[in-house]
C-alpha cells in the first residue's frame, strides 16, 4: 500500500525566505509523485508532479521539488516566500495503477508567510 | 475553459434527507472520483468511475452512492446523511497521470 507523510502540519515562514516543505513517501512501485496547492476557499492545483522523467520538477509560482529515492522523498522548496505563497500544500503519491487512478494524499501541510 | 463544476458550493441539512451533490466535467474524461477532505486527514477517495457504468468503492464509501450514466457527469448520493458526513467533497477527473478538481462543496449535516 502507497502512502505519503508530511511532516509538519504548520509551517511559518518571513516573506523572502525559503520554503521547505517536506514530503516522504512510501510505494512497492515507482511512485508518481504531486504537489498540490488549495487556496482559501478554493479546490485544488496542481503545482507539479514527478512521472520518472527529471528528478528536479519545476512548478509553478517558483516552487520545485526533487525526488530522491534512496531518502523516499520528494519535498517542495521555493528560494523566496510571497505573501501570496499562504495557503495549504498537499503532497500525493499514485502508483500508477491504471485500473484505479487514485491519489493517496499527505495530511497537508499549512503555510503561512510573515510580513 | 476545461472545468470540473461541483454544486452546490455550500449545503446545509438534516439528518436523513437525501441529497445529491452533482459533478461536471467538460473535458471528455473517462476517469472521475470524490474525495471528502476533514482537518487533519487529508483527502480520502470516496468512489471512482473508469468510465460509463462503471464505478467502484475507494478508500470510505460507507453512506455514499455514486453513478455514471454518463461521461461528463458523476454525482455523489446521500441517501441518508449523518453528521459524521460533514466535510467538504471533492470531485476531480483524470487525464494521463493529472487530476482535475472542482472547487468543491462543503456539506453540513445537522
Amino acid at each position: 500500500a502507497q502512502s505519503v507523510t508530511q511532516l509538519g502540519s504548520h509551517v511559518s515562514v518571513s516573506e523572502g525566505a525559503l520554503v521547505l516543505l517536506r514530503c516522504n513517501y512510501s510505494s512497492s512501485v515507482p511512485p508518481y509523485l504531486f504537489w498540490y496547492v488549495q487556496y482559501p476557499n478554493q479546490g485544488l492545483q496542481l503545482l507539479l508532479k514527478y512521472t520518472s522523467a527529471a528528478t528536479l520538477v519545476k512548478g509553478i509560482n517558483g516552487f520545485e521539488a526533487e525526488f530522491k529515492k534512496s531518502e523516499t522523498s520528494f519535498h517542495l522548496t521555493k528560494p523566496s516566500a510571497h505573501m501570496s505563497d499562504a495557503a495549504e500544500y498537499f503532497c500525493a503519491v499514485s502508483d500508477r495503477n491504471f485500473g484505479n487512478e487514485k491519489l493517496t494524499f499527505g495530511t497537508g501541510t499549512r503555510l503561512t508567510i510573515i510580513p | 475553459e476545461a472545468q470540473v463544476t461541483q454544486n452546490p458550493r455550500y449545503l446545509i441539512t438534516v439528518t436523513g434527507k437525501k441529497l445529491t451533490v452533482t459533478c461536471s466535467q467538460n473535458m471528455n474524461h473517462e476517469y472521475m472520483s470524490w474525495y471528502r477532505q476533514d482537518p487533519g486527514l487529508g483527502l480520502r477517495q470516496i468512489y471512482y468511475s473508469m468510465n460509463v457504468e462503471v464505478t467502484d468503492k475507494g478508500d470510505v464509501p460507507e453512506g455514499y452512492k455514486v453513478s455514471r450514466k454518463e461521461k461528463r457527469n458523476f454525482p455523489l448520493i446521500l441517501e441518508s446523511p449523518s453528521p459524521n458526513q460533514t466535510s467538504l467533497y471533492f470531485c476531480a477527473s483524470w487525464r494521463n497521470t493529472e487530476a482535475f478538481f472542482g472547487q468543491g462543496t462543503r456539506l453540513t449535516v445537522v
